[in-house]
């Protein structure tokens, strides 16, 4: 069984600075895949970010980054220049080559302010 | 481009009661999956369906059943609602493969009395 852990429930960063988000996994898998998934008060889950694991280079989007270090199975979400409308729940989430099902973790709700 | 929308928003039930919620998948989408999100939680898998037939399931009792549709819609039926049924359940699709993401509709909140 794969398990997902994200140890910081609240995080706060000001407007325009960067903030890093803490995601580990467990698994006995080789091939997978790593996802962050952002959740507004709307509710929609949106797609950040996806990380492939035979992908040595780390993924960007933007202003978004991951920092996938696979030994140590942890995979941060790098936000810079952080923005009002960043303020939502960040949920990490892996999936195996094996398998269908998305696993994620508790989230990390992210306050943006001014 | 149409993405995935979830009926209704909101539903209220009693213990016992059965409830249907629905899906409707992304253009072009074949697979849909289903997650409940207790309050606080990250979503849990349910169950996913790929060209009609289901194809992984998570760790859910029977009563938790659901269909896809030729045109890839989708239910989740729920049996004999228990209080902590309470959630807000959310479908995914995508195409097939491991290596296409989910996209996620709004949900669908559901509230057992």
């Amino acid at each position: 069984a794969q398990t997902v852990t994200q140890s910081q429930p609240e995080m706060s960063v000001q407007e325009a600075e960067t903030v890093t988000l803490s995601c580990t996994y467990d698994t006995s898998e080789n091939n997978y895949y790593l996802f962050w998934y952002k959740q507004p008060p709307s509710r929609q889950m949106i797609l950040v970010i996806r990380q492939e694991a035979y992908k040595q280079q780390n993924a960007t989007e933007n202003r978004f980054s991951v920092n996938f270090q696979k030994a140590a199975k942890s995979f941060s979400l790098k936000i810079s220049d952080s923005q009002l409308g960043d303020t939502a729940m960040y949920f990490c989430a892996f999936r195996a080559n094996s398998g269908y099902a998305l696993n994620f973790g508790k989230g990390t709700s992210l306050l943006v302010t001014p | 481009e149409t993405g995935v929308t979830q009926s209704p928003t909101h539903l209220i039930k009693t213990r016992g009661q059965q409830v249907t919620l629905r899906c409707s998948s992304q253009s072009g989408h074949n697979t849909v999956s289903w997650y409940q999100q207790a309050l606080g939680q990250g979503p849990q898998f349910i169950f996913q369906y790929y060209r009609e037939e289901e194809n992984g399931r998570g760790n859910f009792p029977p009563r938790f059943s659901g269909l896809q549709f030729p045109n890839y819609s989708s239910e989740l039926n729920v049996n004999a609602l228990e209080l902590d049924d309470s959630a807000l359940y959310l479908c995914a699709s995508s195409l097939g493969g491991h290596n296409q993401p989910q996209h996620f509709g709004d949900g669908t909140r559901l509230s057992i009395l």
